[in-house]
């Protein structure tokens, strides 16, 4: 059965410092690797897409890197605001799955402290 | 350029009752897949529909039903609804093809069943 499993489950972290979250998965065959940010009642807003050839992708502050041998992905904040509290969740697609071929993890919850 | 939009953001239903949720794709998509997410878990996918039908389902029951219109937008119907139906139900849109492409969430609705 497809998996994602994340971790820590929840951070909390002082403004400005930084973190990095981790994200294992047995999904198979790979297609892509996802991160996504959920601000608390809100949908989640796409952070990186990794494919296998990719190992390291960012988007400003925000820096996910992808070991595709050993199933293992990292999202790694640097200089954390305020606004970075929210649950940043890892969502992986099985290849040829169709449109259920995604498997979500159950996020990391992420608070910042001033 | 309008992203997903999904109505009402908030309800409370009565178990027994019927629920009716609504979404319109961003600009260009006429993929629409909607997921439920409860407190604390990742998205569960419940189906997807293209071209006006449903492609895909999850493991959802068939009190769980859907539609697609011609201009693309989306309704989630809901019968008989149960206490464990409460959740945030979030639409997201997609282009056709590529699995690569970005999954756009919009911000869902909370249901909440009593």
């Amino acid at each position: 059965k497809n998996q994602v499993e994340q971790s820590p489950q929840s951070l909390i972290i002082l403004e400005g410092k930084n973190c990095t979250l981790q994200c294992n998965y047995t999904v198979s065959p790979f297609s892509n690797l996802r991160w996504y940010k959920q601000d608390t009642g809100r949908g989640p807003v796409s952070l990186t897409i990794m494919t296998f050839s990719e190992n390291t992708k960012s988007n400003g502050r925000y820096t996910a890197t992808l070991d595709a041998d050993t199933k293992q992905s990292s999202l790694h904040i640097t200089a954390s605001q305020l606004s970075d509290s929210a649950s940043y969740i890892c969502v992986v697609r099985e290849a040829g799955g169709g449109a259920d071929g995604l498997t979500f993890g159950k996020g990391t919850h992420l608070i910042i402290q001033p | 350029d309008a992203g997903v939009t999904q109505s009402p953001t908030h309800l409370i239903k009565t178990r027994g009752q019927q629920v009716t949720l609504r979404c319109s794709p961003k600009s260009g998509h006429d993929t629409v897949s909607w997921y439920q997410q409860a407190l604390g878990q990742g998205p569960q996918f419940i189906f997807q529909y293209y071209e006006e039908e449903e492609r895909q389902r999850g493991n959802f029951p068939d009190r769980f039903s859907g539609h697609q219109f011609p201009n693309y937008s989306s309704e989630l119907n809901v019968n008989a609804l149960l206490l464990g139906d409460s959740a945030l139900y979030l639409c997201a849109s997609s282009l056709p093809g590529s699995s690569g492409n970005t999954i756009y969430f919009g911000e869902g609705s909370w249901l909440t069943v009593v």
